[in-house]
């Protein structure tokens, strides 16, 4: 695997399920980040993660949970859904330094649709 | 807080010829970092184009090239000998730096169609 890979890549869920998202990048990044893609609107940063401790939550309703175990994983568990969160979900990493550019990578994205 | 403005929902352009995407943001800080990015229909984004603020030479990568205005806060892409394979949402996208950790600050996107 290279890059920035994320499972599922569709996923359709109840209101009242629990289901998470995976992430995994495999470039030796040590930042990663949530955003949400939904039609009409710009991408909307959830959460980073700097060398696995969060450092934004971008007044995300609580019941997305995200979760770094390291810094090549990161998860969004997902409960009690709306119907409005149905969206692209997209994960990024990008490698923090000092100084220099910070241009992050993306992965394919999670279609979810809550029903 | 930053923003960063695309005005045009949707451009075409024919095979061959060149399109400009418009991109202006807001910011106070003197230090940042522009970008790019290409988002083809159901694939990846993948950066296009980066320019650091501090730079006055305008970025190039092959057919893409970019027109920054700091004063104005513009930053427009300009694609020549457009390809079938340019048509996607692009999106211009803000980074202030320091300690901003990585928090990119995007526009709401352009729609390319590429007409062969």
């Amino acid at each position: 695997e290279t890059g920035v890979t994320q499972t599922p890549r569709h996923l359709v869920m109840g209101m009242t399920n629990k289901k998470s998202l995976k992430c995994e990048q495999h470039l030796g990044h040590n930042a990663m980040y949530w955003y949400k893609q939904s039609a009409k609107k710009p991408l909307e940063l959830m959460f980073v993660y700097n060398f696995k401790e969060q450092t934004e939550n971008n007044s995300v309703p609580s019941r997305f949970s995200p979760e770094c175990p390291n810094s090549s994983h990161l998860f969004l568990h997902l409960h009690t859904l709306q119907p409005e969160d149905s969206a692209l979900y997209l994960c990024a990493s990008s490698q923090a330094r000092l100084a220099g550019v910070y241009e992050q990578y993306f992965g394919p994205g999670t279609r979810l649709t809550v029903t | 807080a930053q923003t960063v403005t695309q005005s045009q929902p949707e451009m075409s352009v024919q095979e061959a010829e060149t399109v400009t995407l418009s991109c202006t943001y807001d910011t106070s800080e003197s230090d940042y970092y522009l970008f790019w990015y290409k988002q083809p229909p159901s694939r990846q984004m993948i950066l296009v184009i980066r320019q650091e603020a501090y730079k006055q030479q305008n970025a190039t990568e092959n057919r893409f090239s970019v027109n920054f205005q700091k004063a104005a806060k513009s930053f427009s892409l300009k694609i020549s000998d457009s390809q079938l394979g340019d048509a996607a949402m692009y999106f211009c996208a803000y980074y202030a730096g320091g300690t901003s950790y990585g928090k990119l600050t995007f526009g709401q996107g352009t729609i390319l169609t590429v007409h062969p």
